[in-house]
């Protein structure tokens, strides 16, 4: 069955660093996902992506995020200068079109530690 | 505005007893209901949905969850528990307007006991 992956599983960074979390979502899917999950939280919605593009945006994607599909196969998340609260998994997800009543399937996650 | 909530954090039972997690909603228009379950240091995966039709949802791995309308609810149950359902459930809603984001609940922690 296809999957979503994500790389890394587990980054630590100090604060203040860039950090790149990359993903290759299933291969027909159109529309793209990240979301992330504050340790004991639930999981918050941040962006999504659609024919190169930012679709729609939470107010927590703020301008030290930035998406990015630089070919045709991977999907990556930057965060530019990375606080203590970023520290979070972040899920990449994708489905097949906009439609609302399509499942969205998410990867495995990329555990993001900030100190 | 969207929102979900799953009212009970945690949710204990005997394996073989029959299971329900709870969750309501608030969507403006049709709901687009979820059910996603994660097991310890893993991803979201998808259970079932609803999205129009009969109420009842068949899903993965035995479950089912019943769309209830004028309780705006969306519970998820399964009939006979297994040790290894133990895991974090997630409820999540989409509106069917113009948006693409999914809205989860804070979730609930299912603790089968043998």
């Amino acid at each position: 069955e296809p999957e979503v992956t994500q790389t890394p599983s587990h980054q630590v960074t100090q604060m203040g660093q860039e950090v790149i979390l990359r993903c290759v979502p299933i291969s027909n899917h159109l529309y793209f996902y990240w979301y992330r999950q504050i340790l004991g939280q639930k999981v918050e919605f941040l962006v999504s992506f659609y024919n190169n593009e930012i679709s729609e945006k939470s107010e927590i994607f703020d301008d030290q995020f930035s998406v990015e599909r630089p070919d045709g196969s991977n999907f990556t998340l930057k965060i530019r200068s990375t606080k203590l609260e970023d520290s979070a998994m972040y899920f990449c997800a994708s489905s097949p079109d906009g439609y609302s009543g399509n499942t969205i399937y998410f990867g495995e996650g990329s555990w993001l530690t900030v100190v | 505005a969207q929102s979900v909530a799953q009212p009970e954090d945690q949710v204990n039972v005997a394996e073989g007893n029959p299971l329900t997690v709870k969750c309501t909603y608030s969507v403006s228009g049709n709901p687009y209901l979820f059910w996603y379950v994660q097991y310890p240091n893993r991803g979201l995966q998808f259970l079932l949905k609803y999205i129009t039709g009969d109420n009842l949802v068949k899903g993965s791995y035995g479950f089912e969850a019943e769309f209830n309308k004028s309780q705006t609810s969306f519970h998820l149950k399964k009939p006979s528990a297994l040790v290894s359902d133990s895991a974090l459930y997630f409820c999540a809603v989409r509106g069917a307007i113009n948006t693409d984001k999914l809205i989860f609940g804070t979730g609930t922690r299912l603790q089968v006991f043998p």
